[in-house]
């Protein structure tokens, strides 16, 4: 089974910094998919970036950007300019390409900005 | 695009009582909804996978005859928690593959935080 680990269960930041989220996970497949999904408070799960494991070239969403080490198995997100509303729970999932859909989720970072 | 509703958004009910929590994809088809359990502070556990049209595929150690799951159309997967007892109170959430030209991403519904008294 693949496992996803999240080893920073707290981090923060300041507004307008950057701060990256760690993001390891264990699979002996070649394809996959990566997500990090964003959970506020109102606890609504909001996918932040994703990323084919078939692809090189990382990731990008505005703010948000990935660092993808297929080799190392690696899957960390930046976030730039933190902002105020960027607090939240940040779960890290991996979903294998050829066994269904479902995701499995790391256990999550708490996200904490300050002003 | 790709909503994904939740009803209701809480409940509360007796030990020994049914409670059925709906799942809805608004604006796209998704032949494939997920039902995630959440305890506080902790990630998401999967469930249930559920196909339109077939039974749904339970996750070890998840009871099926007390998490009954229906996925009668494309649009619609339900829970329903037989005779609930106070330890399966929880928030619980859906999630649907997403429609034909995204069905790598899975989006989710709001969830639902069930207390059992």
């Amino acid at each position: 089974a693949q496992t996803v680990t999240q080893s920073q269960p707290e981090m923060s930041v300041q507004e307008a910094e950057t701060v990256t989220l760690s993001c390891t996970y264990d699979t002996s497949e070649s394809d996959y998919y990566l997500f990090w999904y964003k959970q506020p408070p109102s606890r609504q799960m909001i996918l932040v970036i994703r990323q084919e494991a078939y692809k090189q070239q990382n990731a990008t969403e505005n703010r948000f950007s990935v660092n993808f080490q297929k080799a190392a198995k690696s899957f960390s997100l930046k976030i730039s300019d933190s902002q105020l509303g960027d607090a939240a729970m940040y779960f890290c999932a991996y979903r294998n390409s050829n066994s269904g859909y479902a995701l499995n989720f790391g256990k999550g970072t708490s996200l904490l900005v300050t002003p | 695009g790709a909503v994904v509703s939740q009803h209701p958004s809480w409940v509360i009910c007796k030990s020994g009582t049914s409670v059925k929590i709906e799942c809805r994809s608004l604006d796209f088809q998704a032949t494939t909804m997920f039902w995630y359990r959440q305890f506080p502070k902790q990630s998401l556990m999967l469930m249930a996978t559920s196909n339109e049209g077939s039974k749904a595929t339970y996750e070890q150690g998840v009871e099926k005859d007390k998490f009954l799951i229906n996925h009668a159309s494309l649009t619609l997967s339900t829970l329903t928690v037989t005779s609930a007892h106070p330890e399966d109170s929880s928030f619980y959430i859906c999630s649907a593959r997403g429609g034909v030209a995204d069905t790598d991403t899975q989006y989710f519904g709001p969830g639902t935080r069930l207390t059992v008294l």
